[in-house]
């Protein structure tokens, strides 16, 4: 079975700077999808960024990048030029490129933005 | 945009209770997921279902049902509901091979 893990329950930044949060999985499978959503306080989860493990290349979304390191298990994401909107829980997730739609989520990561 | 919605934000039941929570999707979405978030332990996955009238267990099953009568819907039933089911519960759906789209969440509080 996959197991996500966020080690950081929490986190705060001054806005504007950048912050890096992280996440790493357990698989054996090879071909698989990973996620980072959202969940602002309003509790409305969004997908923030998602990577397929096939592509070396690693996936940006605006402000938002990740940084996959496949042979180490690990999937971070980085905020650059952070804005209070950003406050939210961020939750890592994997969902296996076989079988069901099944995602597994990780315990995520309360970031909080200072003004 | 893909539209999920959920029958209620906040709800408080009694222990005992049957508690009917409902979703519905706009999206034609094959799958439809639900899972409960609890501070400290994420979001795990009760049941899902990748078309009408199917439905498979996730990873705590225990203390729910669902219904899935037609493709926009998927319903959660608490038969008995305990204080242990005292939670945010998230509706999904997704097409195949794509990404999951969430509801709102309802917390649910049962005294």
């Amino acid at each position: 079975a996959q197991t996500v893990t966020q080690s950081q329950p929490e986190m705060s930044v001054q806005e504007a700077e950048t912050v890096t949060l992280s996440c790493t999985y357990d698989t054996s499978e090879s071909n698989y999808y990973l996620f980072w959503y959202k969940q602002p306080p309003s509790r409305q989860m969004i997908l923030v960024i998602r990577q397929e493990a096939y592509k070396q290349q690693n996936a940006t979304e605006n402000r938002f990048s990740v940084n996959f390191q496949k042979a180490a298990k690990s999937f971070s994401l980085k905020i650059s030029d952070s804005q209070l909107g950003d406050t939210a829980m961020y939750f890592c997730a994997f969902k296996s490129n076989f079988g069901n739609e099944k995602l597994t989520f990780g315990t995520g990561t309360r970031l909080t933005i200072i003004p | 945009d893909v539209k999920v919605t959920q029958s209620s934000r906040y709800l408080v039941k009694r222990t005992g209770e049957k508690v009917f929570l409902e979703c519905v999707q706009d999206m034609d979405h094959e799958n439809m997921f639900w899972y409960r978030q609890d501070p400290g332990l994420g979001l795990r996955l009760i049941y899902f279902s990748y078309d009408v009238k199917m439905k498979e267990k996730g990873d705590i099953p225990e203390g729910y049902s669902v219904s899935r009568e037609k493709k926009e819907r998927f319903s959660l039933i608490l038969e008995s509901a305990s204080t242990n089911q005292t939670s945010m519960y998230l509706c999904a759906s997704s097409s195949r091979g794509e990404t999951q789209y969430f509801g709102p969440g309802t917390r649910l509080l049962v005294l």
